[in-house]
């Protein structure tokens, strides 16, 4: 069965702190990984597509890495407006996105 | 330009209501979704549209009902709606069910009384 899960639940970040989100997945056949942002009672944002292991994307201070288990969403020197729930999700069989739970970020001036 | 758009942004009705969600974009793509998202939980789909045809419909109550007139717009009626029902509507469009970035809309605050 398909999975998605992310950690940590909540980081929480002094700005300039650079840190790292996790997202590991079991699917048989990766169709895509999505990175999106969301903001409290708004869409998602999205951010990255991630096809294939060793693939890399950027962004302003956001880098998105893929591996054959798992992305990493690196924030380096978040400021406060970096602060947001980013979300991690993966295509399945199906077409359709399994999302991770979350993981709630705060950056203190 | 990969903007979804919504309407309304809050909606409150009581129970014995019917109301109609929209969904818009412009983008030529023909897959288009609904999902619905509670505080502090991911988004969880409810339906999904490939070629203006009902796709996948993932054992929602039938107090929700989906329509597409055409590739550009989606609507989702409600009838009878509970106060669980209370959550965040969103909408999202993507190239094909099996290819492309899902682009998500603003969503609509729904609040049953």
């Amino acid at each position: 069965e398909d999975q998605v899960t992310q950690s940590p639940e909540a980081l929480r970040l002094q700005e300039g702190e650079s840190s790292s989100l996790n997202c590991s997945y079991t699917v048989s056949g990766l169709r895509g990984l999505f990175w999106y942002r969301q903001d409290p009672g708004k869409g998602p944002e999205f951010l990255f597509t991630l096809y294939s292991a060793g693939e890399e994307k950027e962004k302003e201070r956001l880098k998105a890495t893929l591996t054959k288990k798992e992305s990493f969403l690196h924030i380096t020197a978040p400021k406060p407006e970096d602060s947001a729930t980013y979300l991690c999700a993966v295509r399945d069989s199906w077409g359709k996105l399994q999302f991770g739970a979350g993981t709630q970020v705060v950056v203190t001036p | 330009d990969t903007e979804v758009t919504q309407t309304p942004k809050h909606l409150v009705m009581g129970m014995t209501n019917k109301k109609s969600l929209k969904c818009e974009q412009h983008m030529g793509h023909r897959a288009m979704y609904w999902y619905k998202q509670k505080a502090k939980k991911p988004p969880e789909l409810m339906f999904v549209y490939s070629y203006e045809k009902l796709s996948i419909n993932e054992s929602v109550p039938s107090r929700f009902s989906p329509e597409c007139p055409n590739s550009s717009l989606l609507n989702l009626h409600l009838h009878a709606l509970q106060p669980e029902d209370s959550a965040l509507y969103l909408c999202a469009s993507s190239q094909g069910m099996e290819e492309g970035t899902q682009y998500f809309g603003p969503g609509t605050r729904l609040t049953v009384l």
